[in-house]
């Protein structure tokens, strides 16, 4: 499968923070998607942008499909202690499968 | 809608033997997509069914084999268990197969002694 660069690798922040996080492709995805996942769980879908330029937004969660069509980015407003947890992100070409990042470890101090 | 299931959620194996996972999609939903996923590789995927047909297959060996039945549940199959199979198995369902999104389950979380 191709190959994501998901960057940063973990992140420790304080309670009301902003949080950015973002995904890098040597290939042009048709969809990103961004995961989170919690500890013995599987990963929840967060967001899915279809289109290249697509801003969306999911309360605070906000994510965009780079113009290239090899990146992503995923932002978190005023963030919380419930926020905790890793988040993936994850791009697919057509008629392959769906390729995952290696995961970015969200920490937030109260 | 109740969500993607799986059974079970923890199992215990020796090395050598062989494991059957189930996995029952979101109503209506007819692809499932298995993953492995490991602290060090992160998560890997293995094969994609739909309508009972694999559409996609990872970089597996052949020891993990998966079928989906006529109403769209699906089994993976890992035989001559490895210490290195030790993982949590992940399924996914979507409606459709490339460009849906994908609803993972909770997972079972398989230990190879």
């Amino acid at each position: 499968g191709q190959q994501l660069n998901q960057s940063p690798q973990s992140m420790f922040i304080q309670e009301g923070e902003d949080v950015s996080m973002n995904c890098t492709s040597s290939s042009i995805f048709n969809t990103w998607l961004w995961y989170k996942q919690d500890p013995g769980e599987g990963p929840v879908l967060l967001i899915a942008l279809y289109k290249a330029g697509e801003l969306t937004s999911n309360g605070r969660l906000t994510a965009q499909f780079g113009i290239t069509r090899k990146d992503s980015f995923l932002n978190i407003s005023a963030s919380i202690p419930s926020d905790v947890g890793i988040y993936f992100c994850a791009g697919q070409s057509s008629g392959y499968a769906l390729n995952f990042g290696k995961g970015t470890s969200l920490l937030v101090t109260p | 809608k109740a969500g993607v299931t799986q059974t079970p959620r923890y199992l215990i194996k020796t090395r050598g033997q062989q494991v059957t996972l189930s996995c029952s999609p979101i109503s209506g939903h007819r692809s499932v997509s298995w993953y492995q996923q490991t602290p060090g590789q992160g998560l890997q995927f293995l094969f994609e069914y739909f309508s009972e047909t694999q559409r996609n297959k990872g970089n597996f060996p052949g020891r993990f084999s998966g079928r989906q039945f006529s109403n769209s549940r699906s089994e993976m199959n890992v035989s001559t268990l490895e210490l290195g199979d030790s993982a949590l198995y992940l399924c996914a369902s979507s409606f459709g197969t490339s460009g849906s999104e994908q609803y993972f389950g909770p997972g079972t979380r398989l230990t190879v002694t």
